[in-house]
């Protein structure tokens, strides 16, 4: 089946870096979105993407879907404490069901 | 506006037993996913209702049920729970069911343990 690759698998980072984090498939989606999950909580979303080569942004969030429609690029500037947590890419399979990768950890160095 | 909500926000359980978690969509959403979350990996998607009727559903046994109402809360039941269904439950909402059905919001989850 479908399967999206999320990289890297964590990241430690000081307050005020910028952070880039990506996801890749094998196959084609007409749709990806970006969810940070905090400890105990469920996924919030991000940014929706819907059209190859889309670019958009969140505040300090940046995302691209690729024009290949394989890939997604999610991008923090001037990383916060708060930005800590767990992010995940997810995009519909062919059946329209949600499918995530495993999540790319942030974490803060003290 | 109240968002997804879940209850209850933990549970346990041992082997062999049955469970019922439940959820309510965020207001204006009639259509309810569901997904189980192990430590340390993605979502994965269990079913989705919509109008009453399980619509979609993944690569799960039978033992995952699962319920809509009217009123478009919805139910998910485990039965004879094994040591591999701990998990975080969550469920999300959205209007419409697939393929109209992105974004989905979701609830905080029910942690389930077996014992």
């Amino acid at each position: 089946g479908q399967q999206l690759n999320q990289s890297p698998q964590s990241m430690f980072i000081q307050e005020g870096e910028d952070v880039s984090m990506n996801c890749t498939s094998s196959s084609i989606f007409n749709t990806w979105l970006w969810y940070k999950q905090d400890p105990g909580e469920g996924p919030v979303l991000l940014i929706a993407l819907y059209k190859a080569g889309e670019l958009t942004s969140n505040g300090r969030l940046t995302a691209q879907f690729g024009i290949t429609r394989k890939d997604s690029f999610l991008n923090i500037s001037a990383s916060i404490p708060s930005d800590v947590g767990i992010y995940f890419c997810a995009g519909p399979d062919s059946n329209y069901q949600l499918i995530w990768g495993a999540g790319t950890k942030l974490i803060i160095k003290p | 506006d109240a968002g997804v909500t879940q209850s209850p926000t933990h549970l346990i359980k041992t082997r062999g037993q049955q469970v019922t978690l439940r959820c309510s969509p965020k207001s204006g959403h009639d259509t309810v996913s569901w997904y189980q979350q192990a430590l340390g990996q993605g979502p994965q998607f269990i079913f989705q209702y919509y109008e009453e009727e399980e619509r979609q559903r993944g690569n799960f046994p039978d033992r995952f049920s699962g319920h809509q109402y009217p009123n478009y809360s919805s139910e998910l039941n485990v039965n004879a729970l094994l040591l591999g269904d701990s998990a975080l439950y969550l469920c999300a909402s959205s209007f419409g069911p697939a393929p109209f059905n992105q974004p989905q919001h979701f609830g905080d989850g029910t942690r389930l343990s077996i014992l």
